[in-house]
C-alpha cells in the first residue's frame, strides 16, 4: 500500500521560501509511469495544481505559479520536494502531495494516493 | 487554462434523497474529467474517473455521466456518511484544474 507524508515547516515568513517534502512508502518513486504532484487548498477554498514531476524526470508547472516553483525529486530517499520562492500570505494553505499515473499519456484513475495535507501559514 | 464552472456550490437535503451536482468545461475536454469527495481535515478520494468509472470499492450509489463540456455527479441515495465536499477534475489538458466544490449537507 502506497503511503505519501508531507512534511516541513508550519509557518514561513513573507518574501522567504517554503519548502516541503513529500515522502513516499509502499513502493519506489522511480518505477512505473507515475507523477508527483503537489496540490494547495487555501482553508475553506478549492483545490489547486501546484504541478509535478515525472517518475523519470521531467516537470510541469502550474504557470500561474511557475516563476516561483521548483518541484525535486530525490531517488535515494524516495522523496520529492517542493520551493515555492517570495511567498506571501495567499500562499497560505494546506498542501497536498499526491500520485497519478498515465495511460496513453492521459491521467488513469485521478489522483490516486495522497497524503495527509500540511498546513503552511505565511506570517511574520 | 480550462475553467471548470461547478454548481450548485452547496445544498442541503434528506437521507435517501437523490443529488445531482454538475460540472461545466470552458471548452471540450472529451471525458478527461474525475469526481473527488473531500471530508472535513481529510485529502480528497477519487470517486469517478474517466467521467463515468466508478474507483475500486467505490459505492454503486455514486455515478457519473457526461462527455464534451457538461458533466453530472449523481448520489443515487444519499446516505449520513457521504457528507463532504465534491469537486470535478479535468485532465484533458495541463494545468489540471478543479472545480469550485459542492458541499453536501444533511437537512
Amino acid at each position: 500500500q502506497v503511503q505519501l507524508q508531507e512534511s516541513g515547516p508550519g509557518l514561513v515568513k513573507p518574501s522567504q521560501t517554503l519548502s516541503l517534502t513529500c515522502t513516499v512508502s509502499g513502493g519506489s518513486i522511480s518505477s512505473g509511469s507515475y507523477y508527483w504532484s503537489w496540490i494547495r487548498q487555501p482553508a475553506g477554498k478549492g483545490l489547486e495544481y501546484i504541478g509535478r514531476i515525472y517518475a523519470r524526470g521531467g516537470t510541469d508547472y502550474n504557470p500561474s505559479l511557475k516563476s516561483r516553483v521548483t518541484i525535486s525529486v530525490d531517488r535515494s530517499k524516495n522523496q520529492f520536494s517542493l520551493r515555492l520562492t517570495s511567498v506571501t500570505a495567499a500562499d497560505t494553505a494546506v498542501y497536498y502531495c499526491a500520485r497519478h499515473y498515465d495511460i496513453s499519456a492521459k491521467m488513469a484513475h485521478g489522483f490516486d494516493y495522497w497524503g495527509q495535507g500540511i498546513l503552511v501559514t505565511v506570517s511574520s | 487554462d480550462i475553467q471548470m464552472t461547478q454548481s450548485p456550490s452547496s445544498l442541503s437535503t434528506s437521507v435517501g434523497d437523490r443529488v445531482t451536482i454538475t460540472c461545466q468545461a470552458s471548452q471540450d475536454i472529451s471525458k478527461c474529467l474525475n469526481w473527488y469527495q473531500q471530508k472535513p481535515g481529510k485529502a480528497p478520494k477519487v470517486l469517478i474517473y474517466g467521467a463515468s468509472n466508478l474507483e475500486t470499492g467505490v459505492p454503486s450509489r455514486f455515478s457519473g455521466s457526461g462527455s464534451g463540456t457538461d458533466f453530472t455527479f449523481t448520489i443515487s441515495s444519499l446516505q449520513p456518511e457521504d457528507i463532504a465536499t465534491y469537486y470535478c477534475q479535468q485532465y484533458d489538458d495541463l494545468p489540471f484544474t478543479f472545480g469550485g466544490g459542492t458541499m453536501v449537507e444533511i437537512k
